[in-house]
């Protein structure tokens, strides 16, 4: 089946700096979204991007749907204590299921 | 802001024994959808369902799952007989009958299979 890989796998970083992350696949997809998961919780829809190139912003977030719609990125601009939880990209190409990737874990240093 | 809603959030069941997660999506959404994930792992997809039916549906949800939306608001995951490795979150989502994939997530149910 599809499988997205999405690194870096965790990242620990001091507040205040900037978080980079991304997601390809060998698949074309129609559509990638970002979610943010906090421990005991449901995935929170961060960020949809439905173009080839499109880059589109959600506050000191940042995501670009790959040109050749096989992968994309999500930059966190001056990252604060909040920002800390798992990551997720995930694909479509239906209107049916997602493919995830592993998640990227984000911890701040103290 | 309308959001997807779960119950119960943690169920515990004995092996072999049935279970009912429950959702109520949100209200005008017509996509409906099951995920889980196993503690510390990514996000699995389980069945899709729209128009009454089951329309995409993984290798995870064989014979022993179920899907319903017995009335206009709920939409259930059944699994008749419970095994150890079914003890995951369960997470419902919904999307809203437009171009837009964007699915929203409930809050989940954590099984756990004894």
């Amino acid at each position: 089946g599809q499988q997205l890989n999405q690194s870096p796998q965790s990242m620990f970083i001091q507040e205040g700096e900037d978080v980079s992350m991304n997601c390809t696949s060998s698949s074309i997809f129609n559509t990638w979204l970002w979610y943010k998961q906090d421990p005991g919780e449901g995935p929170v829809l961060l960020i949809a991007l439905y173009k080839a190139g499109e880059l589109t912003s959600n506050g000191r977030l940042t995501a670009q749907f790959g040109i050749t719609r096989k992968d994309s990125f999500l930059n966190i601009s001056a990252s604060i204590p909040s920002d800390v939880g798992i990551y997720f990209c995930a694909g479509q190409y239906s209107n049916y299921q997602l493919i995830w990737g592993a998640g990227t874990k984000l911890i701040i240093k103290p | 802001e309308p959001e997807v809603t779960q119950t119960p959030s943690h169920q515990v069941t004995q092996m072999g024994q049935e279970v009912i997660l429950r959702c109520v999506p949100i209200s005008n959404h017509l996509y409906f959808y099951w995920y889980r994930q196993i503690l510390g792992q990514k996000v699995e997809f389980l069945v899709s369902f729209y128009n009454n039916e089951i329309s995409e549906k993984s290798e995870i949800f064989d014979d022993q799952f179920s899907v319903e939306r017995p009335d206009g608001s709920n939409f259930t995951l059944k699994i008749r007989s419970t095994k150890l490795e079914d003890s995951a979150m369960y997470f419902c989502a919904s999307k809203a009958p437009t171009l837009y994939n964007e699915q929203f997530f409930g809050p989940g149910t954590r099984l756990t299979v004894l």
